[in-house]
């Protein structure tokens, strides 16, 4: 059974740092990994897509890594502004598609 | 990017009765769209994966009879909550799968807070 867990929880950073946020998961065979963003109260905005075949992909100020074979993936955001607090959730889709439970960020102005 | 809409966005019904949830891709074709459920502060809960033309497909401890899911249409999933109870309250989302580019990647609706009283 797929397990994915993220770290940390919850983080809180003023405004113009680098952050970096991570994803693990327990079972290598995947066919990808997906980063979302949730606004209180709305639903997910899809950040960024990692095929099982790629290592990483770009948005803007964000970037995904994705390593297979460790099982993990991390989510850099560079120059956080506070339009960025939110709740970052990582899910992977293998058998079936399997969410972490979040990382709730706020940037401080 | 592409848009799924779901509507209502929010719904306060009285327990007992029936109150449906509509998942629309606007801009594309789904046959697969797939329904979760969100308690407060914690992560998506998979419920149901609807194909378009044929029965959904329910995770283990999702009552089918409570939670009739239909999908008339490559760009229709709708969720009734069938004789709604408070703990049903909650915040349900939908996803769509592009049918065409089948990368797997998933677009979410905005969700739809219902609130049993």
């Amino acid at each position: 059974k797929q397990e994915v867990t993220q770290i940390p929880a919850a983080l809180s950073v003023p405004e113009g740092e680098n952050l970096v946020l991570n994803c693990s998961f327990t079972d290598s065979a995947i066919y990808n990994l997906q980063w979302f963003r949730q606004d209180p109260g709305k639903g997910l905005t899809s950040l960024l897509l990692i095929q099982s075949s790629q290592r990483e992909q770009t948005s803007g100020r964000l970037n995904a890594s994705l390593d297979k074979s460790s099982g993990r993936s991390t989510l850099y955001i560079a120059a956080s502004q506070p339009g960025d607090s939110a709740t970052y959730l990582c899910a992977v889709t293998s058998a079936r598609l399997t969410f972490g439970e979040g990382t709730q960020l706020t940037v401080n102005p | 990017g592409a848009v799924v809409s779901q509507h209502p966005s929010r719904v306060i019904c009285k327990s007992g009765t029936s109150v449906k949830i509509e998942c629309r891709s606007l801009d594309f074709q789904a046959t697969t769209m797939f329904w979760y459920r969100q308690f407060p502060k914690q992560s998506l809960m998979l419920m149901a994966t609807s194909n378009e033309g044929s029965k959904a497909t329910y995770e283990q401890g999702v009552e089918k009879d409570k939670f009739l899911i239909n999908h008339a249409s490559l760009t229709l999933s709708t969720l009734t909550v069938t004789s709604a109870h408070p703990e049903d309250s909650s915040f349900y989302i939908c996803s769509a799968s592009r049918l065409a580019t089948n990368t797997g990647e998933l677009f979410f609706g905005e969700g739809s807070r219902l609130t049993v009283l």
